[in-house]
């Protein structure tokens, strides 16, 4: 079955780290790469990061860069977004998201994440 | 990072049709045809509607549709339908291995 069953909401404090977990189907794990975007309360869509399930590789948005961590455990087939040093504006809800390849980020996201929500208080 | 603009909000009748423009620049749209599209209903999960600048996933009905000219991407949404009253957002690969998303189109059957 294709979906992705993200981890449960979060309530951090500010300069917290959260990590949230997506697991994915192990018939199609290390088929597609797969991307987190992060969507703010009532804003748009941010595109965060892609995480090659092969090899581990990683993209990163550069605003985000120095605070974000992409891994994935094959064996689980799970991936997890780590986000450290929290801000109020990180306060979000963060979706993964399947591409179309493993090789590279193709920018069209076919399966998503139901979304977890992470609030960031002070 | 680079930055793409869509009008706010967009209205149509049902039955006729909308089409939304995603503004980028000659580092986006305009270099690269990895322009995609997503409707996103309140509360939902966005969904993928185009990609590649006019290529339509499996199981996305034929009234949706793409086109790019130079720095500008275009979604016609055909023969409206109550059921496409939804946000849209247009996003496109930025170079440097990374995705740039629009602020986002209201449509309003």
């Amino acid at each position: 079955q294709v979906q992705l069953v993200q981890s449960g909401a979060e309530v951090k404090k500010t300069g917290d780290s959260v990590k949230v977990s997506c697991q994915a189907s192990p018939y199609y794990f290390t088929d597609y790469g797969f991307t987190w975007v992060r969507q703010a309360p009532g804003r748009g869509l941010q595109w965060m990061g892609w995480i090659n399930t092969h090899n581990g590789n990683t993209n990163y948005a550069r605003k985000l860069q120095d605070r974000l961590s992409l891994t994935r455990d094959r064996s689980t087939s799970t991936l997890y977004m780590e986000l450290k040093t929290l801000k109020s504006d990180d306060t979000a809800v963060y979706y993964c998201a399947r591409g179309k390849t493993s090789d590279y980020d193709s920018g069209a996201y076919e399966v998503w994440g139901q979304g977890t929500m992470v609030a960031v208080t002070s | 990072q680079s930055a793409l603009t869509q009008p706010p909000s967009a209205s149509g009748s049902p039955g006729r049709s909308v089409t939304i423009s995603c503004t980028g620049s000659s580092s986006d749209i305009g270099r690269y045809n990895y322009v995609s599209w997503y409707q996103q209903h309140p509360g939902k999960a966005p969904k993928l509607i185009i990609y590649e600048v006019t290529e339509r996933p499996s199981g996305v009905s034929d009234r949706f549709s793409g086109s790019k000219s130079g720095n500008t991407a275009s979604l016609t949404v055909s023969r409206l339908q109550a059921e496409d009253e939804a946000d849209y957002y247009c996003s496109s690969y930025a170079g440097s291995n990374f995705y740039v998303f629009g602020p986002g189109t209201k449509v309003t059957v």
